[in-house]
């Protein structure tokens, strides 16, 4: 089946600095991608979808200046949490949807963020 | 928006028995996935099963489909202490594009 994988897998940063975390399709093309949140105990909260070549579309309550997204190809989008603050500290998970036939979605690992 | 929802939120069995969750979800699907997660792990795929597709095995794993009552299943059988995990399902609909909201999932804790 369709892959997507995320790195890192686990980052520790500072308070006040920047982290970048990639999500990639493996060997399908994926028009479509969507980022998500989980804190602790808790369920996945989808943050933004990230349509390649156009700007994110964020869930109500999220902040798209602190959480860039760039979709910049078929198999890559990227999340930049900037000034990354200790409540930031989570499992950020993406996944892919295929722009072929049959349509198809995957989940990557995700990525803990730690911010101390 | 396509959303999965998980039944019961929690299960708690002895190491040996069979453990079933349940997913119900909204709009039509293209296939519907299960996926585990270990505490503070990331998620791992499971299973897909396909809207054509009534029941799929993989291993301890069964999982069945009725598109008509929009509900799936997730059976796993001889339960192990390593099966404890949360377990979500993840409906995924006819067009790429549509998002997944996800459930609360469901808690397995598998007493050895």
């Amino acid at each position: 089946g369709a892959v997507v994988s995320q790195h890192p897998s686990r980052v520790i940063c500072k308070s006040g600095t920047s982290v970048k975390i990639e999500c990639r399709s493996l060997d399908f093309q994926a028009t479509t991608m969507f980022w998500y949140r989980q804190f602790p105990k808790q369920s996945l909260m989808l943050m933004a979808t990230s349509n390649e070549g156009s700007k994110a579309t964020y869930e109500q309550g999220v902040e798209k200046d602190k959480f860039l997204i760039n979709h910049a190809s078929l198999t890559l989008s990227t999340l930049t949490v900037t000034s990354a603050h200790p409540e930031d500290s989570s499992f950020y998970i993406c996944s892919a949807g295929t722009s072929g036939v049959p349509n198809e979605q995957f989940f990557g690992p995700g990525t803990r963020l730690t911010v101390l | 928006s396509q959303q999965g929802e998980e039944d019961p939120q929690a299960l708690s069995i002895q190491e040996g028995e069979n453990a079933t969750m349940n997913c119900s979800y909204k709009t039509s699907i293209n296939n519907l996935q299960w996926y585990r997660q270990n505490s503070g792990r990331g998620l791992v795929h499971l299973i897909l099963i396909r809207s054509n597709e009534r029941e799929k095995h993989s291993g301890r794993l069964r999982v069945t489909l009725d598109t008509s009552k929009k509900s799936s299943s997730l059976l796993i059988t001889a339960s192990r202490a390593a099966d404890t995990a949360s377990y979500f399902c993840a409906p995924i609909s006819e067009t790429s594009y549509d998002k997944v909201i996800f459930g609360p999932g469901t808690s397995l804790s598998v007493i050895p």
